[in-house]
Order: C-alpha cells, then sequence, then structure tokens
C-alpha cells in the first residue's frame, strides 16, 4: 500500500513492562526511520535503516532501545524496561531512496501513542 | 541544543490571505529543507521542500524561500483556506538523512 502502517494505535504499560511497535514501511521503500514526539511538537531522531541494515543510530538510547528491520517483515522498536519518560508518540518513516534525491523528502505513519504509567 | 527553530508558537490569518512561516536553524551543514504540515493524530505529512542551492520553490498556493546568509526560511501559503489550519514543521537534513525538526507553528486560519 502507499502507506505507511504503524501498530498499535495506543499502548499502555506498566513502568518496567516492555512495550514493541511495528511499522511496515511502504512496499519498495529502503529507508525506515524512527522518531519520537515527547512533548507536544517536539521530534527526536531514534534510527534509520537501510533495508536490513541499521543506517544511523545515533539517537537510541541503547540501554533499553533496541529496533529491526527484518525481509519480510514489519519494523519494530522495542523498549525494555519502560520508564514514565518514554511516554511519547512514536512515528515511524520510510523513504522509497535515499531522501535527498527524491522530491517528497520521507513519508510518515500516524504513530503509536505510548503511554507509560 | 535546537538547530531548528520556528519562533511564532501560532499564526492566525484570514481565510484569502497570505499565510507567512517563518524559520531559523544554526547548522550550517543543514543543505535540505522541508515542511510538514501535521493535523491531531496523523503523522507529518510533507508539503514542499528547497535544496540550499535554490533560493526559491513554488508548489501550487505553496512557496518556500530560503537566505542561506541569513540561515532563514520562510513558507508563503497564497491564498490561505480552513483546510490549511494545522501545525506546520520546518526540518533541515544533512547528508545522514535524519531530519532536525522546529516547534512548530499552529496556523488558524478564520472565516
Amino acid at each position: 500500500g502507499e502507506e505507511v502502517a504503524q501498530t498499535p494505535k495506543h499502548l499502555v504499560r506498566g513502568e518496567g513492562q516492555k512495550a514493541k511497535l511495528y511499522c511496515a514501511p511502504i512496499k519498495g521503500h529502503s529507508y525506515v526511520f524512527w522518531y519520537q514526539q515527547v512533548l507536544k511538537n517536539e521530534f527526536k531522531f531514534l534510527i534509520s535503516f537501510q533495508n536490513e541494515n541499521v543506517f544511523d543510530e545515533t539517537g537510541m538510547p541503547k540501554e533499553r532501545f533496541s529496533a529491526k528491520c527484518l525481509p519480510n517483515s514489519p519494523c519494530s522498536l522495542e523498549i525494555q524496561a519502560t520508564k514514565l519518560e518514554d511516554s511519547a508518540v512514536y512515528f515511524c518513516a520510510s523513504s522509497r531512496s535515499a531522501p535527498r534525491t527524491g522530491i517528497n523528502g520521507y513519508t510518515f505513519g500516524s504513530g503509536t501513542r505510548l503511554t507509560v504509567v | 541544543d535546537q538547530q531548528v527553530k520556528q519562533n511564532s508558537p501560532s499564526l492566525s490569518v484570514q481565510e484569502g490571505r497570505i499565510s507567512i512561516l517563518n524559520c531559523d536553524y544554526t547548522n550550517s551543514m543543514f543543505d535540505y529543507f522541508l515542511w510538514y504540515k501535521k493535523y491531531p493524530a496523523e503523522g507529518p505529512t510533507f508539503l514542499i521542500s528547497i535544496s540550499s542551492i535554490k533560493d526559491k520553490n513554488e508548489d501550487g498556493r505553496f512557496t518556500v524561500f530560503l537566505n542561506k546568509s541569513a540561515k532563514h526560511l520562510s513558507l508563503h501559503i497564497v491564498p490561505s483556506q480552513p483546510g490549511d489550519s494545522a501545525v506546520y514543521f520546518c526540518a533541515a537534513m544533512t547528508d545522514d538523512y535524519k531530519l532536525s525538526f522546529g516547534a512548530g507553528t499552529t496556523v488558524t486560519v478564520r472565516a
């Protein structure tokens, strides 16, 4: 399809529990990006993939966050031992090619709202 | 540190008039700039982009202007329509493909 599909839309976890978020990029797109929107309008880059390979993980809090993009499976972002501060909307985006070679930047999904209580 | 700044949190404009959104950046390595529009409970939607080798790009009602020496860009929407009411994000990219976003400007178009 022509949309980036993120599941679930909402996720509630108790502090210390694991959270796993999924992202199906647009078919044929080889780049996948994860962003975290903590405050209402502040986006933070987490990690990017080129196909199944990590392209840039400089934004990932490595102690508790991990991500994968395996062939023929949705990409995933997993948070072990969630903390209250992990409450945010997590956006996934995909791009057909290196984003600056196209004219459309990249396409975002509608996000997963994670609430840690 | 915030490398992309949108200093106006909100903008109210009458339908049919021009909306001008401003954005400043500090990182001189940014060489590709984008504007996204976002409705509540949705992801950002790409509007328009500009490479640093240009100073203007136009697409229908949307025009982006880039002033590299001032590290400033602006988005003009004319004429503004009720459906343009949304949060607008300025974003910038270097050759690592990750976006640095501004804090957003909420635009309200009044009938």
